[in-house]
């Protein structure tokens, strides 16, 4: 399994701004995912972070907007930058344990802009 | 990429009976097939999952079977409980991440 806390769980931000959620895993683990889940929808991968290279974006998702970093085996960042009200979803962040296998989520990063 | 089709997209039933959530997917080569239960206001769970050497498999009340030659894979929950209500997401591996059903909301009445 794999013990995964996200920071924050929940913020209130104004149009325009910037937010960067925080991924931390309990051990380390080749790729981490950043998914978007829209109110009442399903999950969607915006993309997939490996430590040592650039992220890969899934199509609809692009760098300037979503911009992550991947310092090392054990964290992730996502940027949901220049934010407006459609921008309002959970953000996870999930893990492979092992790979090729079961798949494991954060808590979840509730964002709400006005 | 990867699409996968989920049905129903909301299901009611009665405590004790049993339930039935069933996804389509495209890709041939796709291998691996989880079921996730998200409750709401948490994050989603993994509660069983199937690869393609294997057609069905069982845990307590939860089972899956799965079809490659139709390309098809069922969640059946039999003697459902109220804690059962939820949403369950299917998914199938793209090769390195998931691509998500839009998911069915289980509604178990006592």
């Amino acid at each position: 399994s794999a013990v995964i806390s996200q920071k924050p769980s929940r913020d209130i931000c104004q149009r325009g701004t910037s937010l960067t959620i925080q991924c931390q895993v309990d051990s380390q683990v080749t790729m981490m995912f950043w998914y978007r889940q829209q109110p009442g929808q399903s999950l969607t991968l915006i993309a997939t972070a490996n430590q040592g290279s650039e992220a890969t974006y899934e199509s609809g998702f692009v760098i300037d907007k979503f911009p992550i970093s991947r310092p090392n085996l054990t964290f992730s960042t996502l940027t949901v930058s220049n934010m407006s009200p459609e921008d309002s979803s959970i953000y996870l962040c999930s893990v492979e344990r092992p790979i090729g296998s079961e798949q494991f989520f954060g808590p979840g990063t509730r964002l709400t802009v006005l | 990429g990867e699409n996968v089709e989920q049905h129903p997209s909301t299901l009611s039933v009665q405590e004790g009976d049993s339930a039935v959530i069933k996804c389509t997917y495209s890709d041939s080569a796709s291998n691996y097939f989880p079921w996730y239960k998200q409750e709401l206001g948490k994050r989603p769970q993994l509660i069983i999952d199937i690869r393609s050497n294997v057609g069905e498999k069982k845990d307590q009340r939860i089972a899956v079977t799965l079809n490659k030659t139709a390309k098809h894979f069922s969640l059946h929950i039999t003697e459902t409980q109220p804690e059962d209500s939820a949403v369950y997401f299917c998914a199938v591996d793209s090769g390195y991440a998931l691509n998500f059903g839009k998911g069915t909301s289980l509604l178990v009445t006592p």
